[in-house]
């Protein structure tokens, strides 16, 4: 079945810098890739998501990156804020046997992002 | 829209017994799908309902199940309840038809005494 693995699992920044989480995938029929963010007490929230015949998706200051040939793909989160500190999550899903669904998501273990003032 | 609504929020139960969650979509949405989140594996996908009829399945045990019902309403049961399925239970709901884009419920916190 499929695999992702997402790496750091935590990150740390000062207000303003960068981020970036990155994940790989194992299954090359895997074509819709959501990012998610959960806050404590909360369920996972979508914040962006691209599909296989798209590079790359901007959504403000956030971006995913997207490299089929490789298997992985990457969050970029620019000038942080400290309301950008929760855990993240990336996901990965391939059609289901009759074609029909990628209702099934295969997530990574999360990458808790804290933004220092 | 009201977002995906998940009852009861908290639960405790004693091994052995049985538990229903429920899960209400956003209005609209007629693929809801079921995780199990726990600190050592992580989000695990149960189910995926569309329709009334079941989708896609993950490896759980036979003693998870679920059911939709013709207003998009899903529910879940764990039978025969073992210490190791204490955890966040979520819920998500998707529009469409493909089951992506999915939006997730507040999750159920089910604690087995």
């Amino acid at each position: 079945g499929e695999n992702v693995e997402q790496h750091p699992s935590t990150l740390s920044v000062q207000e303003g810098d960068s981020a970036v989480i990155k994940c790989t995938y194992s299954d090359s029929a895997s074509n819709y890739f959501p990012w998610y963010k959960q806050e404590l007490g909360k369920g996972p929230q979508l914040i962006i998501d691209i599909r296989s015949n798209v590079g790359e998706k901007k959504d403000q200051r956030i971006a995913v990156t997207l490299n089929k040939t490789a298997k992985h793909f990457s969050l970029h989160i620019t000038e942080t804020q400290p309301e950008d500190s929760a855990v993240y999550f990336c996901a990965a899903s391939r059609p289901n046997a009759g074609g029909t669904s990628y209702g099934k998501l295969t997530f990574g273990q999360g990458t808790i992002l804290t933004v220092h003032p | 829209k009201a977002g995906v609504t998940q009852t009861p929020r908290y639960l405790i139960k004693t091994r052995g017994q049985q538990v229903t969650l429920s899960c209400s979509p956003i209005s609209g949405h007629r693929s809801v799908s079921w995780y199990q989140q726990t600190p050592g594996q992580g989000l695990q996908f149960l189910f995926e309902y569309f329709s009334e009829t079941q989708r896609n399945k993950g490896n759980f045990p036979g003693r998870f199940s679920g059911r939709q019902f013709s207003n998009s309403r899903s529910e879940m049961n764990v039978s025969t309840l073992e210490l190791g399925d204490s955890a966040l239970y979520l819920c998500a709901s998707s529009p469409g038809t493909s089951g992506s884009e999915q939006y997730f419920g507040p999750g159920t916190r089910l604690t087995v005494t």
